[in-house]
Formats: structure tokens, sequence, C-alpha cells
């Protein structure tokens, strides 16, 4: 069973489109993230999420949006597609554990997007 | 701002050593701090999370220690194998990043045999 999953796992799209991807957890957590990791396999955190705040890190363009429709998701909406998205883009959840935040990040596999 | 930093960058070993591997960060006022595994185009492994109130965990091969006055961590893999060849990953869990983990560049490792 696997705990995190994200889709699609590849997308290659032109630049100016706009794209989402999926992401799942099975794990009953109530925090969720988007990470971005760049072509010098740097991660960085693009946005935290709960069911009461929302968390976006400030060098995030704002054609970035993360969508939640329930507790277990937590969609990535991308638009106006540009050369420099292209990356490998991770989410991951944890269980907030009522405030304490000690709890292990799990993460899904990775959505690799290139544009072209 | 907090700052992750893992030295070496890339490590090659023979088989069978002990090796230790290094994270720093810059803001001693952490939840947490955790170790990833991460194979070539896979995703993240959790290997250890220690929290701030602990100075040391335990799993298998691993020991991962934290002193958090000094903003340091070490990971120590004991009797190395091929299989351990990754890059692994510092990231550290603190409440001016939303709880989101923060983190290091990652050190490759590779165990020959």
């Amino acid at each position: 069973d696997t705990a995190v999953s994200q889709t699609p796992k590849y997308l290659v799209t032109q630049m100016g489109n706009d794209k989402s991807i999926k992401c799942e957890q099975n794990l009953g957590h109530d925090t969720m993230y988007w990470y971005k990791q760049d072509s010098k396999k740097f991660l960085k955190i693009m946005f935290s999420y709960n069911n009461k705040e929302l968390i976006i890190n400030e060098t995030v363009p704002n054609r970035f949006s993360p969508k939640s429709p329930d507790k277990a998701h937590l969609n990535l909406h991308i638009n106006s597609l540009e050369l420099g998205d292209s990356a490998v883009y991770f989410c991951a959840s944890s269980q907030d554990g009522g405030g304490i935040r000690n709890q292990p990040q799990h993460f899904g596999d990775g959505t690799r997007l290139s544009i072209l | 701002k907090q700052e992750v930093t893992q030295i070496p960058a890339a490590l090659s070993v023979p088989e069978g050593e002990n090796l230790v591997l290094n994270c720093s960060f810059t803001d001693s006022a952490i939840y947490n701090l955790q170790w990833f595994r991460q194979d070539p185009g896979k995703g993240l492994t959790s290997l250890l999370l220690i929290q701030s109130s602990q100075r040391e965990q335990t799993s298998g091969r691993l020991n991962a220690s934290l002193d958090k006055s000094s903003g340091r961590s070490t990971l120590y893999i004991a009797a190395s194998q091929p299989g351990d060849s990754a890059t692994y990953l510092c990231a550290v869990s603190s409440r001016d990043s939303g709880y989101a983990l923060n983190f290091g560049k990652g050190t490759s490792l590779l165990v020959t045999p």
C-alpha cells in the first residue's frame, strides 16, 4: 500500500500551459507539503498546509497554488508554465500530533516535470 | 533564516568501513531533525528522526546524534555495504518554516565492493 502517492510520475508539456499534479495520502495525516527539487538536487519547501493554515514560501511565484479538496489530498496547480519550472516536485505528509510536530514526514516518489 | 549544511558533498568508501556524515544548522530552535536516503530517480526514505529533546536515535546499522546547542548532527553508518550507496539528506523542522523541513544539499555516498 502506497502511503503518499503522486500522479503523474512524469509530465512533459509546453511553455505557457496550465497543469496540475495530484497528491493523496492514506496515512490519516493532517498536514501536507509540496517541495521542489531543482536540477542541482536541492530540495526546498513550497507550501505547508493543514486544515487550519496554509503557509507559503515567499519565493514561490503566485502561478503556483495548492488546492485541498479534503484532508487526504493536496493538489498542486501551476499556471503559465515557464522553462524554470522544470524540476521534480515532491508531496509529503505528517501528523501534527496536537501541535507537537515531532512526527516524521513521509514523501511520495515525485513528479518529474519537463517544460519544452 | 535556517540554513542546513552537509559535509562532505560526496564520499566513496570500500565495503565494510564505518563512516560518518555531518550536518550543521544555523538556528538551534528546531522541533526535530530527520535523516533521509534518496536513491537515483526515487523519492525520499525516512531513516531516523531525532526530536529536539533527544541526543541520538539508532536503527540497525545507523546511529544519528544531535547536539542542538552547537547546531550539529552526525549520521554514523556501521559496516557499510554497496546497498548503502545513495544520497543522504539531513533536514530540520522549525516553527519559522511552518514546520516544513529545511534540507541540506546532501552527501552522495558510494560504497564499492
